[in-house]
């Protein structure tokens, strides 16, 4: 089946650092890529969806300025978190869709974790 | 009314058990339904997709009520292993693919 990488797996850092987070897909070409955030116990909210060559759409109330998307290859998009508080602490995983494929599949990475102290 | 709707569990059931877990979706625009699993701190992972009224996969069974906005997966002989969180999850037209899920309902399968 089709893999979604992502990198790293677990990250701590300051508050006010900033933090990237790379979601790759490993052998197939994906023209669209999603970024979901999943607190304990909630649901994955989408966050933005990230477009080859274009710019990021991003969902109702989140900052496209906190959360900087870019989507330079068919498979690789990043995603930044800026000046990150603690309440950015969540499980970020990247979502990629083959762009080959008709269906509607979306393949997830593995996840990151971010912990901002 | 929340967009996809599940019963969050758990549901604590022996290993053989059959199970049935229902989901609701508000938008009445909805083309696509699947299901996915997720492991504790895991990513979700495809379980099923439902494209039409019922969908069987060995064990685990899907069935789609258009009219009534419903999708229910029936697990039967559980194993240990399926012990999980299960995700009602929809697609809803024209959202350029935007995946909607459900919080999940919580399934441990005891020996």
């Amino acid at each position: 089946g089709a893999v979604v990488s992502q990198h790293p797996s677990r990250v701590i850092c300051k508050s006010g650092t900033s933090v990237k987070i790379e979601c790759r897909s490993l052998d197939f070409q994906a023209t669209t890529m999603f970024w979901y955030r999943q607190f304990p116990k909630q649901s994955l909210m989408l966050m933005a969806t990230s477009n080859e060559g274009s710019k990021a759409t991003y969902e109702q109330g989140v900052e496209k300025d906190k959360f900087l998307i870019n989507h330079a290859s068919l498979t690789l998009s990043t995603l930044t978190v800026t000046s990150a508080h603690p309440e950015d602490s969540s499980f970020y995983i990247c979502s990629a869709r083959d762009r080959i494929r008709t269906e509607e599949t979306q393949y997830f990475g593995p996840g990151t974790r971010l912990l901002v102290l | 009314r929340k967009e996809v709707e599940q019963d969050p569990g758990p549901f604590n059931v022996p290993e053989g058990a059959t199970v049935a877990f229902n989901c609701t979706y508000s938008n009445s625009a909805s083309q696509s339904f699947f299901w996915y699993r997720q492991d504790c701190r895991k990513e979700p992972k495809l379980l099923m997709s439902v494209y039409s009224s019922g969908y069987e996969d060995g064990r685990f069974t899907a069935q789609l009520n258009r009219a009534s906005q419903y999708i229910s997966l029936l697990i039967r002989d559980s194993k240990l292993s399926d012990s999980a969180t299960y995700l009602c999850v929809v697609n809803a037209r024209g959202s350029q693919g935007n995946l909607i899920f459900g919080k999940g309902t919580k399934l441990s399968v005891k020996p």
